[in-house]
């Protein structure tokens, strides 16, 4: 069964770098997001994207967040000035295209990247 | 009053046990209602999932939605101790989901 991956698993930084997270979407699916979970709470949406533009965002999401679709297989999501709160697990999920039955919105999750900010 | 509250936990049944996991919600233009699982520092893996009231089966496990009551709630039969985990409940209108906190379930062998 095709998954989505992300990349790296984990991440450590000092408070005011910029990061990338990447992920690489199931490969027929045309819409992307990526979610955090700070530990112990609830997933949080923070942003979709479909053609080649945000469709949807949270109020999480302000100006330190972007995300991007460089190429044809990948997601990025940058925060550009981390913050201690910014340490999370985020993840990224896709759906949509697939066939097989499936529905835009049955959404498959990647394995995440653990956010470590110092 | 928060959009989606899940029933907190944690639980633990003996393994055989029949399983009800429940979440309330409260966004009458939620459209669609999803359950995942989450093992421990893992991304959500989708169970189960329906747009409709009533009931969808799949396997051991049965979701079902009332939405005149605004109530979802996932029915895992036969528990066996690999299906300990954290349950997720979800549901969304457009492209955004909204989670319940989640419950760990533990089945003891």
């Amino acid at each position: 069964e095709p998954e989505v991956t992300q990349t790296p698993s984990h991440q450590v930084t000092q408070m005011g770098q910029e990061v990338i997270l990447r992920c690489v979407p199931i490969s027929n699916h045309l819409y992307f997001y990526w979610y955090r979970q700070i530990l112990g709470q609830k997933v949080e949406f923070l942003v979709s994207f479909y053609n080649n533009e945000i469709s949807e965002k949270s109020e999480i999401f302000d100006d330190q967040f972007s995300v991007e679709r460089p190429d044809g297989s990948n997601f990025t999501l940058k925060i550009r000035s981390t913050k201690l709160e910014d340490s999370a697990m985020y993840f990224c999920a896709s759906s949509g295209g697939g066939g097989g039955g499936r529905l835009v919105s049955e959404q498959f999750f990647g394995p995440g990247t653990r956010l470590t900010v110092l | 009053q928060k959009e989606v509250e899940q029933d907190p936990g944690p639980l633990s049944v003996p393994e055989g046990a029949i399983v009800s996991l429940n979440c309330t919600y409260s966004n009458s233009a939620f459209q669609y209602f999803m359950w995942y699982r989450q093992y421990s520092r893992k991304g959500p893996e989708l169970l189960m999932y329906t747009y409709s009231s009533g009931n969808k089966e799949d396997g051991r496990f049965t979701a079902q939605v009332d939405k005149s009551s605004k109530y979802i709630s996932l029915f895992i039969r036969d528990s066996q101790p690999s299906d300990s985990a954290t349950y997720l409940c979800a549901t969304g209108a457009n492209s955004k989901l909204t989670f319940g906190k989640g419950i760990t379930l533990s089945v003891r062998p």
